[in-house]
This record gives C-alpha cells, sequence and structure tokens, in this order.
C-alpha cells in the first residue's frame, strides 16, 4: 500500500531534549516536506527536499533541522526542542519535482508536546 | 503577502443541505489550486485540482470546485452534505517549487 509513515505519532519531551521524527514513504518520491500544524494559522511549510541531498528552508524553518540522505527517508530533528514547538506535524512527499502541479500524499501527523 | 485565503474559519450547515466554503488566492500568474480534507486525527487527503483548462473540476466525495479567474476565487462546493463531511477543509496554491495552504475552514454538520 503505498503511504507516508511518521513515527512517533504522539510524543511528549522536555525542553532542550533532542529528539527525531522519523518519516518514510514508500512511493519513490522526489519531493517531500514537513508542515506544523497550528489552530488559526493552518499548515506552514518548515523544510523540504526536492530530491536526496537536496534541502531548503520553508516558511518557519528556526528549530528545525532535517537531511535527506535516501530518496525514501526524510527525519525531522529538532536539536533543542522549546516549548513554541508544541504542534501538530505533517510529512508530505509528492511524486514529481514540479510539485506545484501534482498531488501531495501525507502522513498521519505527529503530536508533540514539549514541555 | 498571504497567497491563499480561506475567509470562514467555521461553517455549520445542516445534513442535506448544500455546501459552499470559499477561497481567494493572490498571484501573479495562472495558479495551480487544489482542495485538500482532513478528517480528524487523519493526515490530509486531496479532494480535487485545477491547472488549467475546464473552469468547473470534478472530485472525489461528490466534491466540485469552480475557478473565477476575475474574482481571484476557488470556491469548493458540494449539493448534499452528508454527516460524513465534517472535517477541516483547506485550499492551497502551487507557487514557487511549493504548496502554500490557506487557514482552514472546519466543517460542522447538524443532524
Amino acid at each position: 500500500e503505498a503511504q507516508v509513515t511518521q513515527n512517533p505519532r504522539y510524543l511528549i519531551t522536555v525542553t532542550g531534549k533532542k529528539l527525531t521524527v522519523t518519516c518514510s514513504q514508500n512511493m519513490n518520491h522526489e519531493y517531500m516536506s514537513w508542515y506544523r500544524q497550528d489552530p488559526g494559522l493552518g499548515l506552514r511549510q518548515i523544510y523540504y527536499s526536492m530530491n536526496v541531498e537536496v534541502t531548503d528552508k520553508g516558511d518557519v524553518p528556526e528549530g528545525y533541522k532535517v537531511s535527506r540522505k535516501e530518496k525514501r527517508n526524510f527525519p525531522l530533528i529538532l536539536e533543542s526542542p522549546s516549548p513554541n514547538q508544541t504542534s501538530l506535524y505533517f510529512c508530505a512527499s509528492s511524486p514529481q519535482f514540479d510539485v506545484m502541479n501534482t498531488e501531495a500524499f501525507f502522513g498521519q501527523g505527529t503530536r508533540l508536546t514539549v514541555v | 503577502a498571504q497567497s491563499v485565503t480561506q475567509p470562514d474559519i467555521h461553517i455549520t450547515v445542516s445534513e442535506g443541505a448544500s455546501l459552499e466554503l470559499r477561497c481567494n488566492y493572490s498571484y501573479g500568474a495562472t495558479p495551480y489550486l487544489f482542495w485538500y480534507v482532513q478528517s480528524p486525527g487523519q493526515g490530509l487527503q486531496l479532494l480535487l485540482k485545477y491547472f488549467s483548462g475546464d473552469t468547473l473540476v470534478q472530485g472525489i466525495k461528490g466534491f466540485e470546485a469552480e475557478f473565477k479567474r476575475s474574482q481571484s476565487s476557488f470556491n469548493l462546493r458540494k449539493p448534499s452534505v452528508h454527516w460524513s463531511d465534517a472535517a477541516e477543509y483547506f485550499c492551497a496554491v502551487g507557487r514557487d517549487d511549493k504548496i502554500i495552504f490557506g487557514k482552514g475552514t472546519r466543517l460542522h454538520i447538524l443532524p
């Protein structure tokens, strides 16, 4: 089954403790991205990757890192989480470089709470 | 500048009634436009998309949307809603190698 898988689905952590949220897709998509969803703000893009070893900042990249060493995986790293990073995070992938005209496939989300 | 505006944060309709969710975009060229739906506890699912051609596009689950260049709008419609349509709906535009999402409209269905 074609899917985007995020882990974990739920995470509670403490301020400053490094964490990684994994994202994996089995559709051989070139484009992958991370979003955060906050009430009243919709989805905002954190980082995106057009292919292996190619990543770029989205609209809200501060406090996050990503890597794209393999086509299928695109982990989101919070080196020193802070309470303002409490949010619902989504990973998405798209099948073509020209992401603007193709469907994005979303994972089920990771709800992160930083205390 | 914001690329996508959904003016209604919440919409409530009765089951069986018609639905229209509004979306306005700001973009110079002909945009790529999308509507996604997010059911509770789920990720986003594509309902429909517009790239060019016929300005009335059909999507899944009985939804349709109409592109109106003169009004910079891409409103989502459904003739008769079902209780299972209760969800959050996001309009989005493709721009600069990104998909920019609106803030969403939460749809509530009255029995």
